[in-house]
């Protein structure tokens, strides 16, 4: 089984201010999809990376898929209290066990006003 | 527009009783899948399906039981209900189960279960 860490796993900063969130993995992957999560609702998709060195942006978001295939950062700039939410990170990887996601245990976001 | 629609909402059982939760999706996805999200560690996935018919296990399978008779439906089954299943249960279905070199396909999640073994 892959490991997946995300870091930090809470955040509490003020709205106005920048924030990244991290996400490493033992192994390889193939793609790394950034959900975001809302109290009693499923994760909804932002975004899915798949090439090395990738960087997509989402208005305020901004991921990036590392070089080496290993890691993602997500950062918001000027977090708004509209950000605030469980964000997760998700990795697929080739070879078996191909046709699921891992994921990590995620970071949750307060963005105070 | 429906989506991914899962019942009940919330569920209380005792030690021992047995349940279904339910799982639909009227968006014709061919992949499908339950996972388990408990504080502090993310979503775990239990089982999942690449078609009707054909199921298999994922990270946490013990305790569950699953069938794929149709497109449209996947139900979770929990036979002897214990306090280690209380969770929050999420059913997921993508368009594709992708092809083999790392599944990349968006997961479209129900609202969720909030199940409570006691």
């Amino acid at each position: 089984t892959q490991l997946l860490e995300q870091s930090p796993q809470f955040l509490s900063i003020q709205e106005g201010e920048n924030l990244t969130v991290y996400c490493n993995s033992s192994s390889v992957f193939s793609s790394l999809q950034w959900y975001r999560q809302e109290p009693g609702e499923g994760p909804v998709l932002l975004v899915t990376v798949v090439t090395g060195g990738e960087v997509k942006k989402l208005k305020r978001l901004t991921f990036q898929f590392g070089d080496a295939r290993k890691d993602s950062s997500l950062h918001i700039t000027a977090a708004q209290p509209g950000d605030t939410g469980l964000y997760l990170c998700a990795a697929a990887y080739s070879g078996a066990g191909s046709y699921q996601l891992t994921f990590g245990k995620g970071t949750k976001l307060s963005v105070i006003p | 527009n429906a989506g991914v629609t899962q019942t009940p909402k919330f569920q209380v059982l005792k030690t021992g009783q047995s349940m279904t939760l339910q799982c639909a999706q009227d968006m014709n996805h061919e992949y499908m899948s339950w996972y388990r999200q408990d504080p502090g560690m993310g979503l775990r996935l239990i089982h999942y399906s690449v078609g009707a018919g054909i199921t298999d296990q994922g990270e946490v399978p013990n305790g569950y039981n699953v069938s794929r008779s149709t497109t449209e439906d996947f139900p979770l089954r929990l036979l002897s209900a214990a306090p280690s299943q209380t969770s929050v249960y999420f059913c997921a279905s993508s368009y594709s189960k992708g092809r083999g070199t790392g599944f990349r396909e968006k997961l479209f999640f129900g609202s969720g279960t909030q199940l409570s073994v006691l």
